[in-house]
């Protein structure tokens, strides 16, 4: 069974660039044609998909955060990750990753989430 | 950029009613919309997929139907496990994009 992990600080400065990692098990990033995605979910809000990263390296991010959005994949340890930059209170939220069908049309698999609170 | 749009935003219903919930596009996007249930403190669940594909292990009483623009997430029978929250999502040319939500409550 796939299973997906998110890692990385609870809190961060403003202005900061925040860093999150996404550990995958039970499946390898690089394998089959799949889409690796990033999603984020204010506290008492809706989702908002940030950005997403094929098995072969494309990135694809929301033209709202585009700018201050990085995707990036290390195979060697199953692993992809989220930087984003500049961050303010409102990039405050649950950050979750997860993987998309094999038409990546959705998302089929998702990690727990993780809560950044940008704050000073 | 497509927007989605859900309504109601909260519905209060009773366990056994059924229950609709809608999504509309601003442009469309054939069948390419999901559905999903978030219950508080977890991640998402994959309900339905590509408009009215029941996702794997799924109990049959979700259904989905629509294309273009207009979708609509029904629960016949709604049980107890059933009061979430629920989302829509599409996608359309490398570009994903979520409803706003609607959270089904109890009467």
């Amino acid at each position: 069974q796939l299973q997906l992990q998110e890692s990385g600080p609870g809190l961060v400065k403003p202005s900061e660039t925040l860093s999150l990692t996404c550990t995958v098990s039970g499946g390898s990033i690089s394998s089959g044609f799949y889409y690796w995605g990033w999603i984020r979910q204010p506290p008492g809000k809706g989702l908002e998909w940030i950005g997403s990263i094929y098995y072969s390296g494309s990135t694809y991010s929301n033209p709202s955060l585009k700018s201050r959005v990085t995707i990036s994949a290390d195979t060697s340890k199953n692993q992809f990750s989220l930087n984003l930059s500049s961050l303010t209170a409102a990039d405050t939220a649950v950050y979750y990753c997860a993987r998309h069908d094999e038409g990546a049309t959705h998302f089929h698999y998702w990690g727990q989430g993780t809560l950044v609170t940008v704050s000073s | 950029d497509i927007q989605m749009t859900q309504s109601p935003s909260t519905l209060s219903a009773s366990v056994g009613d059924r229950v609709t919930i809608t999504c509309r596009a601003s442009q469309s996007i054939s069948s390419w919309l999901a559905w999903y249930q978030q219950k508080p403190g977890k991640a998402p669940k994959l309900l339905i997929y590509k408009a009215s594909s029941l996702e794997s292990g799924v109990p049959s009483r979700f259904s989905g139907s629509g294309s273009g623009t207009e979708f609509t997430l029904t629960i016949n029978s709604l049980q107890p496990d059933d009061f979430a929250t629920y989302y829509c999502q599409q996608y359309n040319s490398y570009l994903w994009t979520f409803g706003q939500g609607t959270k089904v409550e109890i009467k």
